[in-house]
């Protein structure tokens, strides 16, 4: 089974520098996708930002990036210029690529999350 | 486009009530899931639904849970005889494709078991 681990349980920022939460994984497949979703107050879940394990590139939103390190299993989302509006938790997490496997193959494997806090 | 629409958005149940739920995906798809987070922690996957078919139950309580997507209307979560430890927000999630690349999430509904 797949494991998703958020080591950061809070971050701070100032507002316009930069951030970096941690993700890291843990699985035996070799294709997957993995997801940065963000849950502001509201509690609604949002996607950030999305990367397909089997592209080298590193995915980017306008000011979310991400640092896919396959073999370290290691998906970290940077925050550039933050943002009042960022402050949210963040959730890491995981999906399996093989669409066949009915089973298993659709469900997302969420992280604990990390709260991010938004300093003006 | 409306997105996935869930209600009610906060429930009160007392124990051994029953709770229902509702989800209705986005225009065009075909494949719910739910997710349940208790307070302070992750969502964890509970069940992948498909037109009139449960697909994945896996994380599914043995007990008292249930869940259905019928040929119309929208999915239902049913959580017979509630107890306190099922206070939690259950987020409903859909996509278009089978294991669809993206799940677009709903607001969630908010249970409060008294």
């Amino acid at each position: 089974a797949q494991t998703v681990t958020q080591s950061q349980p809070e971050m701070s920022v100032q507002e316009a520098e930069t951030v970096t939460l941690s993700c890291t994984y843990d699985t035996s497949e070799s294709d997957y996708y993995l997801f940065w979703y963000k849950q502001p107050p509201s509690r609604q879940m949002i996607l950030v930002i999305r990367q397909e394990a089997y592209k080298q590139q590193n995915a980017t939103e306008n000011r979310f990036s991400v640092n896919f390190q396959k073999a370290a299993k290691s998906f970290s989302l940077k925050i550039s210029d933050s943002q009042l509006g960022d402050a949210a938790m963040y959730f890491c997490a995981y999906r399996s690529y093989e669409i066949i496997k009915e089973t298993s193959g659709s469900r997302l494997t969420f992280g604990e999350g990390t709260q991010l806090t938004v300093n003006p | 486009n409306a997105g996935v629409m869930q209600n009610p958005r906060h429930l009160v149940r007392r124990r051994g009530q029953e709770a229902r739920l509702r989800c209705s995906p986005m225009k065009g798809h075909s494949h719910v899931y739910w997710y349940r987070q208790l307070p302070e922690e992750g969502l964890k996957f509970m069940v992948y639904l498909q037109k009139e078919n449960i697909i994945d139950e896996s994380g599914m309580p043995k007990e008292r849970f249930s869940a259905e997507f019928p040929k119309e209307g929208p999915s239902i979560l049913r959580i017979q005889q509630v107890v306190r430890g099922d206070s939690a927000a259950y987020f409903c999630a859909s996509s278009r494709l089978a294991g669809g690349q993206v799940q677009y999430f709903g607001p969630g509904t908010r249970l409060t078991v008294t």
